[in-house]
């Protein structure tokens, strides 16, 4: 069973840099596919951040493009995300999913990570 | 950008009655559409992807229709384990993804 499990700072403070790690297991990042990061604020709507594939080809949501870093490391069948010059905006639940397994195209995300919560706040 | 919009953002159903809920894109999407189902504190389920076909698992009262910008979601009885908040969710536009502000289904 493919499991991803996001991990993580759960208070960073405005101005500096939001990073969270994804681990996934029973499915190999080698393998193929994408990889990617979704974002909900309290009470709305889900936002897509960015997608990555084990050749660390990233794909970013231009809204937060000039702010996003994604990286994978095959060796420890994890992928990041980094987000810099967080405000109070960026205060969210981070989930990492799955993106295109099991014969589905690439924008289907089967297999989500439970999120994490990151505060913004000083 | 693609913007998908829900309606309504909350939708009150007794338990055994039928739920219809909507989602619109801003230009066709063809059948690139999800729709995931998410309960508080969970992570959002895979339901229905290509617009019409249920993912592994999910029961047949729950069935998707639509293609282009008109897309639409119906459980044909609800059950308690159906209470909870929908997604949709367009592909068309890859890698660049949308989704909708959501629906809650809410027990009347």
């Amino acid at each position: 069973q493919v499991q991803l499990q996001e991990s993580g700072p759960g208070l960073v403070k405005p101005s500096e840099t939001l990073s969270l790690t994804c681990t996934v297991s029973g499915y190999s990042l080698t393998s193929g596919l994408h990889w990617g990061w979704v974002r909900q604020p309290p009470g709305r709507a889900l936002e897509w951040i960015g997608s990555i594939n084990h050749r660390g080809t990233t794909y970013y949501n231009p809204s937060l493009n000039s702010r996003v870093t994604m990286s994978v490391d095959t060796s420890k069948n994890q992928f990041s995300v980094r987000l810099s010059s967080v405000t109070a905006a960026d205060t969210a639940v981070y989930f990492c999913a799955r993106d295109g397994g099991d014969g589905y195209k690439f924008g289907v995300f089967d297999f989500w990570g439970q999120g994490t919560m990151v505060t913004v706040s000083s | 950008e693609i913007v998908m919009t829900q309606s309504p953002a909350t939708l009150s159903v007794s338990p055994g009655e039928r739920a219809t809920l909507s989602c619109r894109a801003s230009q066709s999407v063809s059948s690139n559409l999800v729709w995931y189902q998410q309960k508080p504190g969970q992570a959002p389920r895979l339901l229905m992807y290509s617009a019409s076909t249920r993912a592994p698992g999910i029961p047949a009262r729950f069935s998707g229709s639509g293609s282009g910008t008109e897309f639409t979601l119906t459980i044909s009885s609800l059950q308690s384990e159906d209470f909870a908040v929908y997604h949709c969710q367009q592909y068309n536009n890859w890698p660049l993804l949308t989704f909708g502000g959501g629906t809650k289904v809410e027990i009347k």
